[in-house]
């Protein structure tokens, strides 16, 4: 099984600021890597796919990068709806699997 | 409008059974796989299980493995989820997810889907005496 390790696991930013959250694969998972989003009482919602696409109607202050292990959620500029919990996941091998998740707070 | 609905949580003792469904608008069904994806409260997303548009593979978390099933039916447009021999550990929301993709794609023998796009909102299943 792929073991999906995010950090930190919570992380404190401004409004306006720019967020970063990384997530670590225990073995190389290519490019199929997926970032979700998930606010309280909410299903989680879909940001990020192919490590760097953003899915239909996400602004583009989010944005993806990396690679094989190592992957990057970007969020350029805080806004106050961006304070949630973002998880990554793999989608290379069975069974798919996520991080512990990303808990991004407003400081 | 494009969305799914799932029903059939509730209470039920260790070792019951219940049956979820998932019921799908709005999209053609019958071209995606189709995931139940579960959530323990104040925990992270777990896949529990996927089957392929036409059935023809279909994948469990080893948690599940033995006691649930994962079927669907095209014609309704649904997705189900059979659980038996519940135990406390399956407490969660369990989500309805669609694959990202139509069909999925084969390489060496072995066949992977894509990431989950769509997501229903839930329903609640809770193991407990």
């Amino acid at each position: 099984e792929i073991v999906m390790t995010q950090s930190p696991a919570t992380l404190s930013v401004s409004p306006g600021e720019r967020a970063t959250l990384s997530c670590r694969a225990s073995q190389s998972v290519s490019s199929n890597l997926a970032w979700y989003q998930q606010k309280p009482g909410q299903a989680p919602r879909l940001l990020i796919y192919g490590a760097s696409t953003r899915a239909t109607g996400i602004p583009a202050r989010f944005s993806g990068s990396g690679s094989g292990t190592e992957f990057t959620l970007t969020i350029s500029s805080l806004q106050s709806e961006d304070f949630a919990v973002y998880y990554c996941q793999q989608y290379n091998d069975w069974p798919r699997t996520f991080g512990q998740g990303t808990k991004l707070e407003i400081k | 409008e494009v969305q799914l609905v799932e029903s059939g949580g509730g209470l039920v003792q260790p070792g019951g059974s219940l049956r979820l469904s998932c019921a799908a608008s709005g999209f053609t069904f019958s071209s995606y796989g189709m995931n139940w994806v579960r959530q323990a409260a104040g925990k992270g997303l777990e896949w529990v299980s996927y089957i392929s548009s036409s059935s023809s593979n279909i994948y469990y978390a080893d948690s599940v493995k033995g006691r649930f099933t994962i079927s669907r039916d095209n014609a309704k447009n649904s997705l189900y989820l059979q659980m038996n021999s519940l135990r406390d550990e399956d407490t969660a929301v369990y989500y309805c997810v669609t694959d990202g993709r139509p069909g999925l794609y084969c390489t060496g023998g072995v066949c992977y889907g894509w990431y989950f796009d769509l997501w229903g909102r839930g329903t609640l299943v809770t193991v407990s005496s």
